[in-house]
Order: structure tokens, then C-alpha cells, then sequence
């Protein structure tokens, strides 16, 4: 079955600076990816996916890149806000069958 | 856009008791729906899979027959946990999709068992 890695655990960043998170899988059929942000105690948000046919994707702030050949995807986050801090979660998904990271806590510095 | 409502929010029960736990799609059908589990400051993990009139599947390591998952309907799915016990605290949260279009997830229920 999918196996997804997620990297790093915790991330720490000023306001104002970018975040990268990384994340990768193990089955080369995977060809969904979204992005989750989680605020304590509720469901998680989508924020961004992609699919296995785009390399990139952009919205505001908010970027994902997918590298099919290395299997793996990155989420990257600019200009970051105090409001940006949560738990983010990664997913790979095929054919219904999703399997999330084990997320990053992203803690913006005001 | 999409809705799955979730019920209850947050649930008490005492060790030994069953706990049902429901999701309804609101404005799409939920051909099939996910059940996670949340521990704190941990991934949500798949339980199961069902889809509407089928028999659910399970991952490994979930007892069925502790975690009964109903999916009668195309707007309605429930989890009932059996016989809970306190290591069954934890955060339960569905996700609907309908043939495969995206996920909605429900607001999540926060069992405590005492």
C-alpha cells in the first residue's frame, strides 16, 4: 500500500518568511495530491492539491511542486502570517484510496 | 460547495457503552465514505473504507466488529463503536466523496471514554 513520509515534524518560521514543506511516496500510481491544514480540534481544510499531470501549482500565497520521477511533493508557503500557523498534512491518493503524512506543525513567529 | 455534517461534536460515554457516530452528505451523494481516527498531535489514520451498500473495508489492525460502519444510503453513513473503552478516546473524523471527485471531510467527533 501508499506510504507518505513527511518532512520536517515541526517548523518554526518569522512572519514574513517562507515555509517549505516536503513529502514523499511510494506508490508511482498515486496521482492525487492535496494539502491539508488542520487548526486544533477540527477537520482538516483543503488548501491545495495537484495531480500527477501538473508539475506546479500556484494560489496567493500558497504553491505546490510535484516531482513524479522522485516521488515526491513539496508545499511552499510565502510571505507567512501568525494565521498560517497549524498542522499541515500531505496526501497521496489512487483510486479512492487516500493516505496522509503525519503532518508539520507550522508555527508562525509574530 | 460540498457539506458533510457530523454528529455529535463531542460525546461521554462510560466503558462499555456504544457510541454512534453520524455523517450526512448535504448537498451531493457520498458514493463512498472514509472513517479516520486521530490520536493527539498524530496523523489522521484510515479505518475504513465503505461504499454505499456495500460491506465496509477495513484496515489492518481495525476490529469490524468493535467499529460498525453503516453506509445505507448515499447521504448517510455511521460509525458505532462498541463496547468503548478509554484507549478508544480519540478524535473520529469522516470524509465523503462522490466517485472519486475530491473529499469533504464532516467537523470531526471528540470521544472520551470514562
Amino acid at each position: 500500500g501508499e506510504n507518505v513520509e513527511q518532512h520536517p515534524s515541526t517548523l518554526s518560521v518569522q512572519e514574513g518568511d517562507s515555509a517549505v514543506i516536503k513529502c514523499t511516496y511510494s506508490d508511482s500510481a498515486s496521482n492525487y495530491f492535496p494539502w491539508y491544514k488542520q487548526e486544533l480540534g477540527k477537520r482538516p481544510q483543503l488548501i491545495i492539491d495537484i495531480r500527477s499531470n501538473v508539475g506546479e501549482k500556484k494560489d496567493q500565497r500558497i504553491a505546490v511542486t510535484l516531482n513524479k520521477t522522485a516521488k515526491h511533493f513539496s508545499l511552499h508557503i510565502t510571505e507567512t502570517q501568525p494565521e498560517d500557523s497549524a498542522v499541515y498534512f500531505c496526501a497521496a491518493d489512487y483510486n479512492n484510496d487516500m493516505r496522509f503524512g503525519a503532518g508539520t506543525r507550522l508555527t508562525v513567529k509574530p | 460547495g460540498a457539506v458533510v455534517s457530523q454528529h455529535p461534536s463531542r460525546v461521554i460515554c462510560k466503558s462499555g457503552t456504544s457510541v454512534k457516530i453520524e455523517c450526512r452528505s448535504l448537498d451531493f451523494q457520498a458514493t463512498t465514505m472514509f472513517w479516520y481516527r486521530q490520536f493527539p498531535k498524530q496523523s489522521l489514520m484510515l479505518m475504513a473504507t465503505s461504499n454505499e451498500g456495500s460491506k465496509a473495508t477495513y484496515e489492518q489492525g481495525v476490529e469490524k466488529d468493535k467499529f460498525l460502519i453503516n453506509h445505507a444510503s448515499l447521504t448517510l453513513s455511521t460509525l458505532t463503536v462498541t463496547s468503548a473503552h478509554p484507549e478508544d478516546s480519540s478524535f473520529y473524523i469522516c470524509s465523503a466523496s462522490f466517485r472519486g471527485y475530491g473529499y469533504t471531510f464532516g467537523s470531526g467527533t471528540r470521544l472520551t471514554v470514562v
